[in-house]
């Protein structure tokens, strides 16, 4: 059965600096796809960055990119020039391209500091 | 406006009563998800349905039922058989197999058993 392991319950980082959030997963699949959502006070979830396993670039979208190391099983999102918008529960989930599974890390609560 | 509704935003059942939440999609997605939310313990999956008239357990199933009799519609049913069923329920819906698509939620129902 795969996994998904968020180690940092909590972080707080300060106006416009970088702070990265960790995650690793593990699975015996060669093919799925891994995401980052956020989730605000609303609670309701919002896409962040989408990476494919077989692609071997980085995604990035605006502020916002990960760290893909397939065979480490890490899945790192970096978040550039903090703002007080980014303060949210962040998850990382994976999503099987066998069987369309999706599951998802316990997130980490991200503090932005004025 | 395509999207998701899940009803009602709040729900209040006795101990011992079944309760179903609703689950409905206008985006033509095939697969569908619930999901329960406690605080510290991430996005829990409980079914996910690739097809209409098909679905799998998640990793925490018992006490829960589903149906997928049709394609907009994922009903899930807390039952008395549910040790602890107070917590917040998300439901998504996503294309099948497509590759790198990201699932689209809901904003949820909060359900308090007293």
């Amino acid at each position: 059965a795969q996994t998904v392991t968020q180690s940092q319950p909590e972080m707080s980082v300060q106006e416009a600096e970088t702070v990265t959030l960790s995650c690793t997963y593990d699975t015996s699949e060669s093919d799925y796809y891994l995401f980052w959502y956020k989730q605000p006070p609303s609670r309701q979830m919002i896409l962040v960055i989408r990476q494919e396993a077989y692609k071997q670039q980085n995604a990035t979208e605006n502020r916002f990119s990960v760290n893909f190391q397939k065979a480490a099983k890490s899945f790192s999102l970096k978040i550039s020039d903090s703002q007080l918008g980014d303060a949210a529960m962040y998850f990382c989930a994976y999503r099987s391209a066998r069987d369309d599974k999706i599951i998802f890390g316990k997130g980490t609560r991200l503090h932005i500091l004025p | 406006d395509g999207g998701i509704t899940q009803s009602p935003k709040y729900l209040f059942r006795k101990e011992g009563q079944n309760v179903t939440l609703s689950c409905e999609q206008n985006l033509n997605h095939d697969a569908m998800y619930w999901y329960r939310q406690d605080p510290g313990q991430g996005l829990r999956l409980i079914y996910y349905s690739q097809i209409v008239n098909d679905f799998q357990k998640g990793d925490i199933a018992e006490g829960y039922s589903v149906s997928r009799e049709k394609k907009e519609s994922f009903p899930l049913t807390v039952t008395s058989a549910q040790k602890n069923p107070t917590a917040f329920y998300l439901c998504a819906s996503s294309i099948r197999r497509a590759r790198g698509t990201e699932a689209f939620f809901g904003q949820g129902t909060r359900l308090t058993v007293v």
